[in-house]
């Protein structure tokens, strides 16, 4: 069965530094996503992105996050300067037909 | 406003007894609704979902779950639980290929 792939599954970085999580959706989706989830918190939306551009993003996702499809089938989000409260578990997810599949996550740790 | 509420943040049963997780939304329209499962340091597996039509819906690992519309709810059931049942498990809702939107979730323990 087709699943979305994400590395790495634990990111440990330093505040200030940048960070790119990698997720492979599913093959013939055309909807990506990411979300984060804090310890303890509820999952939260971050951006959408359909037809190679942004289709929705949330006040979380300012001037520091952007996302990329550099080649086709990987679906990157980047941090540019990472700060302590980014420190959650980030979750992709692909979509064709209106429901979402999620990958496993990246534990992502900022000290 | 969107959202999503699940009452319960904690529920505990007894393996073989019956399960209701609740769930009750706030949308302009009739959303999409989805139940995910989330066990400890995983990601989530979609359980079932509701677009349209019957309103009662089969999912996964013996999983039901009922839209009623004029209670704004999606309540998720099981006849009888087994100890691996035991997890986090989120209500959300979605207008088609938007942002889903999320409950906090309700964790349930499974007693032997």
């Amino acid at each position: 069965e087709p699943e979305v792939t994400q590395t790495p599954s634990h990111q440990v970085t330093q505040m200030g530094q940048e960070v790119i999580l990698r997720c492979v959706p599913i093959s013939n989706h055309l909807y990506f996503y990411w979300y984060r989830q804090i310890l303890g918190q509820k999952v939260e939306f971050l951006v959408s992105f359909y037809n190679n551009e942004i289709s929705e993003k949330s006040e979380i996702f300012d001037d520091q996050f952007s996302v990329e499809r550099p080649d086709g089938s990987n679906f990157t989000l980047k941090i540019r300067s990472t700060k302590l409260e980014d420190s959650a578990m980030y979750f992709c997810a692909s979509s064709s037909t209106g429901e979402q599949f999620f990958g496993p996550g990246t534990r992502l740790t900022v000290l | 406003a969107q959202s999503v509420t699940q009452p319960d943040i904690h529920i505990t049963v007894s393996e073989g007894a019956s399960l209701e997780l609740r769930c009750n939304y706030s949308y302009g329209a009739t959303p999409y609704l989805f139940w995910y499962v989330q066990s400890p340091g995983q990601g989530l597996q979609l359980l079932l979902k509701y677009f349209s039509g019957d309103t009662l819906v089969q999912g996964i690992k013996g999983f039901e779950a009922e839209f009623k519309r004029s209670q704004s709810s999606f309540n998720l059931r099981k006849p009888s639980v087994h100890w691996s049942d035991a997890a986090e498990y989120f209500c959300a809702l979605s207008g088609g290929y938007n942002k889903l939107i999320f409950g906090a979730g309700t964790r349930l323990a499974v007693h032997p």
